[in-house]
């Protein structure tokens, strides 16, 4: 059974600052991994989704990897802003599976 | 920007009744699916649908759920008696089929379920 592990499970850092969230998969038998981002109370929105045989992906500020032999992506935020202060989620979908499998989420708080 | 929608926002209901809760997919995505996240918890799924049927369901969903897509539009999730521990906020997703990212998932903005 697929598992995901985001570490680490809280983080602040001051404005500015580059700062990367950290995602772990027990089953590397992927086929694409999505970060999305969650503010309180409200939904997900879809951040960057990478495909198993992308090793990057880039928006604007944000850059995820991929290494899938290891079971590992990381989420690089460049130049953090308070307006970045949400949780993040990273979820797999399985290579025989519909569904994404979650992580508990990083809780980001950029202190202004 | 096209999105997902979901009515209504919060739901409160008794516990042993029926809800259902409604989904507006992306017009032109032909997966839905229907997720979960009880509070402080990860988000699970719960159970996807493709041409009119059910293509996968996670142990979570039992007899007492059930998932419909009754006219063009709309994607609707039934708990037929509902529990305590139904209590979660509930989030409907939808993707394309075909072309790059058609694996994307696009969610809605949930729907507070609490049962009392």
């Amino acid at each position: 059974k697929q598992e995901v592990t985001q570490i680490p499970a809280a983080l602040s850092v001051p404005e500015g600052e580059n700062l990367v969230l950290n995602c772990s998969f027990t089953d590397s038998a992927i086929y694409n991994l999505q970060w999305f981002r969650q503010d309180p109370g409200k939904g997900l929105t879809s951040l960057l989704l990478i495909q198993s045989s992308q090793r990057e992906q880039t928006s604007g500020r944000l850059n995820a990897s991929l290494d899938k032999s290891s079971g590992r992506s990381t989420l690089y935020i460049a130049a953090s802003q308070p307006g970045d202060s949400a949780t993040y989620l990273c979820a797999v979908k399985g290579g025989g599976a519909d569904g994404l499998t979650f992580g508990k989420g990083t809780h980001l708080i950029i202190q202004p | 920007e096209p999105e997902v929608t979901q009515t209504p926002s919060h739901q409160v209901t008794q516990m042993g009744q029926e809800v259902i809760l409604r989904c507006v997919p992306i017009s032109n995505h032909l997966y839905f699916y229907w997720y979960r996240q009880i509070l402080g918890q990860k988000v699970e799924f719960l159970v996807s649908f493709y041409n009119n049927e059910i293509s996968e369901k996670s142990e979570i969903f039992d007899d007492q759920f059930s998932v419909e897509r009754p006219d063009g539009s709309n994607f609707t999730l039934k708990i037929r008696s509902t529990k305590l521990e139904d209590s979660a906020m509930y989030f409907c997703a939808s993707r394309t089929d075909g072309g790059r990212n058609s694996y994307e998932q696009y969610f809605g903005p949930g729907t507070r379920l609490t049962v009392t």
